[in-house]
């Protein structure tokens, strides 16, 4: 059974920091890796996505690198802004046979002060 | 981008009461939905998927009677929380995903925030 990990729980950074969110999962055998973003009560936005078969993807100050073989993610945030408060859940996606299902890390609430 | 709908957004009932959540395809048509259930400063865990026109796959755990789901069209996909009790009280959340797409993103409907007194 696919465990997706997240670390840290929770992250409170001073403005203007770059910083590293982390995802492990324990099956390698996965059709991407996304990273959402979500705010309190509302639901999912996808950040990124990364295929099997990349390495990693960018958008604007984000950054998301996969290592499958480890079974490792991270989500890379550049010159953090108080507007980037929110939770961060990475998700796995495998098959099954009514189609990719994806399975979600427990999320990184981050916090980021003025 | 995709856009999916979900509504309503906040549901309050008496135990007892059976309640129903849509979630529909504004802008593409998607051959399967997903439930997923949040509880408080957790994260997603998913219900069920459904293709459309057929029977949803409940993931282990889950009641079917209990999480009636039914998805006739390829924009509009419904949960039906049936004879809810203060334990069903969670935030629901439906994604979708349209034909062709396995390696692409679900987009996910805003939720649905449901307490039962």
């Amino acid at each position: 059974k696919q465990e997706v990990t997240q670390i840290p729980a929770a992250l409170s950074v001073p403005e203007g920091e770059n910083l590293v969110l982390n995802c492990s999962f324990t099956d390698s055998a996965i059709y991407n890796l996304q990273w959402f973003r979500q705010d309190p009560g509302k639901g999912l936005t996808s950040l990124l996505l990364i295929q099997s078969s990349q390495r990693e993807q960018t958008s604007g100050r984000l950054n998301a690198s996969l290592d499958k073989s480890s079974g490792r993610s991270t989500l890379y945030i550049a010159a953090s802004q108080p507007g980037d408060s929110a939770t961060y859940l990475c998700a796995v996606s495998r098959n099954n046979n009514a189609g990719n299902m994806l399975t979600f890390g427990g999320g990184t609430r981050l916090m980021v002060k003025p | 981008g995709a856009v999916v709908s979900q509504h309503p957004s906040r549901v309050i009932c008496k135990s007892g009461t059976s309640v129903k959540i849509e979630c529909r395809s504004l802008d593409f048509q998607a051959t399967t939905m997903f439930w997923y259930r949040q509880f408080p400063k957790q994260s997603l865990m998913l219900m069920a998927t459904s293709n459309e026109g057929s029977k949803a796959t409940y993931e282990q755990g889950v009641e079917k009677d209990k999480f009636l789901i039914n998805h006739a069209s390829l924009t509009l996909s419904t949960l039906t929380v049936t004879s809810a009790h203060p334990e069903d009280s969670s935030f629901y959340i439906c994604s979708a995903r349209g034909m062709d797409s396995r390696e692409k993103p679900q987009h996910f409907g805003d939720g649905t925030r449901l307490s039962i007194l």
